[in-house]
């Protein structure tokens, strides 16, 4: 069973560009999360989507966006990149329940 | 205040010892408790999940959650090289898809 897929692994992107990543979560997984993790502040909660609706948004500028799409797949898009955007992006999803999310290996992404 | 506090470490321990992690909580409303272990260079893989109050065993690793004391454990025994990461807690309320974590504890198991 193929887990969680991220794409690209890496990224270096230049101050003020933007960026998008790619999630394919498990087969038959319909709830897919983003998170942010940087070593100063941990695992931070981004947006949490379920059947191409977002149901939940963290504490992030609205520069940090996202989508679902019909086949569970997402994206999220980060516009006008900062350098303090440089973070390790990360997506779960999950059958739709609390605590059985599965991570993917996440998107490096670097802003210089 | 951070809503899930946990102690960093680094903490180094010797093969075969019985290792605790420990986060508290200052959110009554948690009633879901994880925890996670995240190797370098990956995302992190959850290793317990708990609902409410009590413990949970599963093969080396026991998951204890005391919600009178907002205070969440995980016991490793018989620690192996292998068991060397970053364990993550992680909270979350009824009803709620948005997981709150603690900072991580980095852990390393020494042969």
């Amino acid at each position: 069973k193929a887990g969680v897929t991220q794409t690209p692994r890496y990224l270096i992107k230049t101050r003020g560009q933007q960026v998008t990543l790619s999630c394919s979560p498990i087969s038959g997984h319909r709830s897919v999360s983003w998170y942010q993790q940087t070593p100063g502040q941990g695992l931070q909660f981004l947006f949490e989507y379920f059947s191409e609706t977002q149901r939940n948004k963290g504490n992030f500028p609205g520069r940090f966006s996202g989508r679902q799409f019909s086949n569970s797949r997402s994206e999220m898009n980060v516009s006008t990149l900062e350098l303090g955007d440089s973070a390790l992006y990360l997506c779960a999803s999950s059958l739709d329940r609390v605590g059985g999310y599965t991570f993917g290996s996440g998107t490096r992404l670097t802003v210089v | 205040q951070k809503e899930v506090e946990q102690d960093p470490g680094p903490l180094s321990v010797p093969e075969g010892a019985i290792v605790s992690l420990n986060c508290t909580y200052s959110n009554s409303a948690f009633q879901y408790f994880m925890w996670y272990r995240q190797y370098s260079r990956k995302g992190p893989e959850l290793l317990m999940y708990t609902y409410s109050s009590g413990n949970k065993e599963d093969g080396r690793f026991t998951a204890q959650v005391d919600k009178s004391s907002k205070y969440i454990s995980l016991f490793i025994r018989d620690s192996q090289p292998s068991d060397s990461a970053t364990y993550l807690c992680a909270m979350s309320v009824e009803g709620a898809q948005k997981l709150v974590f603690g900072q991580g504890t980095r852990l390393t198991i020494n042969p």
